[in-house]
């Protein structure tokens, strides 16, 4: 079985900062990677599908990048309501999340 | 508007069976695969199962195969997960999703609410 392991665990950052998060895959997964956003209580959201392609009205300041079995998640300028904990996503597989936190 | 709304969920004892239920609405349910994934108190997301648009495919994680169904009604709308013999363990909010396949892979793009399980004595 693939295995994602995502890093951080946890960062802490202001608002206005550039987060990035890294997801990396066991083995090479070509660009078959999804980020997902969840608050607390709340059902997952998908951010990012095939590793860079922006889900339909998410924010512009979200971007993916990668592919083989490195990728990253950016928010280019942190705001308010992006206090969450993140996941990547391959198939079946997600990463342990990365969760966001004020600073 | 697309939406899914689970249902179900309870306190069960060790052992016991309960059937989860996802009503789907705003969208062509019958063109759609569905997912069951689910995240124990303060843990990470784990998938469970996933089921076709015709029910013909059908996958199961290991620590659930032989013990949970998945099913769907296509003229109700409805996605059900029929849960037995279960454990400790398998406490967890259930999600419901949709499954969106891009290229070759597969994404989950509109989720539930959830539904709680919780295996207690």
């Amino acid at each position: 079985d693939i295995q994602m392991t995502q890093s951080p665990s946890s960062v802490s950052a202001s608002v206005g900062d550039r987060v990035t998060i890294t997801c990396r895959a066991s083995q090479g997964i070509s660009s078959w990677l999804a980020w997902y956003q969840q608050k607390p209580g709340k059902a997952p959201k998908l951010l990012i599908y095939a590793a860079s392609s922006l889900q339909s009205g998410v924010p512009s300041r979200f971007s993916g990048s990668g592919s083989g079995t490195e990728f990253t998640l950016t928010i280019s300028s942190l705001q308010p309501e992006d206090f969450a904990t993140y996941y990547c996503q391959q198939a079946i597989t997600f990463g342990q999340g990365t969760k966001v936190e004020i600073k | 508007e697309v939406q899914l709304v689970e249902s179900g969920g309870g306190l069960v004892q060790p052992g016991g069976s309960l059937r989860l239920s996802c009503a789907a609405s705003g969208f062509i349910f019958s063109d759609y695969s569905m997912t069951w994934v689910r995240q124990a108190p303060g843990k990470g997301l784990q998938w469970v199962s996933s089921i076709s648009s015709s029910a013909d495919t059908i996958y199961y994680a290991a620590s659930v195969k032989g013990r949970f169904t998945i099913s769907r009604d296509n003229t109700k709308k409805s996605l059900y997960l029929q849960m037995s013999s279960l454990r400790v363990e398998d406490t967890a909010l259930y999600f419901c999703a949709r499954v969106f396949q891009w290229r070759g892979s597969d994404y989950f793009d509109y989720w539930g609410q959830g539904t709680l399980v919780a295996v207690s004595s």
